[in-house]
């Protein structure tokens, strides 16, 4: 069955990075474009950033473009995002999520992983 | 990117049906048919209920429907049941390639 699995989070000052992976099994990964998405304690949820299944194409949301930074190794089938000067604000339970078809439109999230909190705290 | 616009709350009886919308603009909701709905319980992953407007995956009720009007979306849930209890957020592709969420609803189940 369809698993994704993450790691990598935790508590970090402001400023430093974090790197996020997402492992994923009972699929083809490689056919798959993949999300991250983000939910700050108590919030709704919030889109972070896509790629395709390929790694050729990438799309972030605007309060994370230049410090964020999403790739895949489809030889290991894991997605990662690495965050860079990480601010409060990113404090949240990150998931990452498979794109329903290989033409990703619109956000179409139908396996989710279990979610991996990071808190930026001095 | 502004966030499309969910009521806060909804409530209903078993066995009733609800509406919840999600509003946006011509930029998003309206200008293309990729909105989708996800069920949220507390202190788990969300869960697609339907995509492209109106389409549910495999294994989702089909008392969960889908529609859009210019720029307003709404999922609508009929029939009612406990289980049912949840946050429900709506989300769309933009004309910037990017996806936006709305606000999220609380759906009471009396």
């Amino acid at each position: 069955q369809v698993q994704l699995v993450e790691s990598g989070g935790g508590v970090v000052q402001p400023g430093r990075s974090l790197r996020l992976s997402c492992a994923a099994s009972g699929f083809t990964f490689s056919s798959y474009p993949m999300h991250w998405v983000r939910q700050a304690p108590g919030k709704g949820l919030e889109w972070v950033a896509l790629i395709s299944y390929d790694g050729s194409s990438k799309y972030y949301t605007d309060s994370v473009k230049g410090r964020f930074s999403i790739s895949r190794d489809n030889s290991k089938n894991t997605l990662y995002l690495q965050m860079n000067s990480l601010r409060p604000e990113d404090t949240a339970v990150y998931y990452c999520a498979r794109e329903l078809a290989i033409a990703a439109a619109g956000f179409r999230g139908d396996y989710w992983g279990q979610g991996n909190l990071v808190i930026v705290s001095s | 990117q502004s966030a499309l616009t969910q009521p806060a709350s909804v409530s209903g009886s078993p066995g009733q049906s609800i509406t919840i919308s999600c509003t946006g603009t011509s930029s998003d909701v309206g200008g293309f048919n990729y909105v989708s709905w996800y069920q949220q319980h507390p202190g788990k992953a969300p869960k697609l209920m339907i995509y492209d407007v109106s389409n549910r995956p495999s294994g989702v009720s089909n008392r969960f429907s889908g529609s859009k009007s210019g720029n307003t979306a709404s999922l609508t849930i009929s029939g009612l049941q406990a289980e049912d209890e949840a946050d429900y957020y709506c989300s769309s592709y933009t004309s910037s390639s990017n996806r936006v969420f709305g606000g999220g609803t609380k759906l009471t189940v009396l």
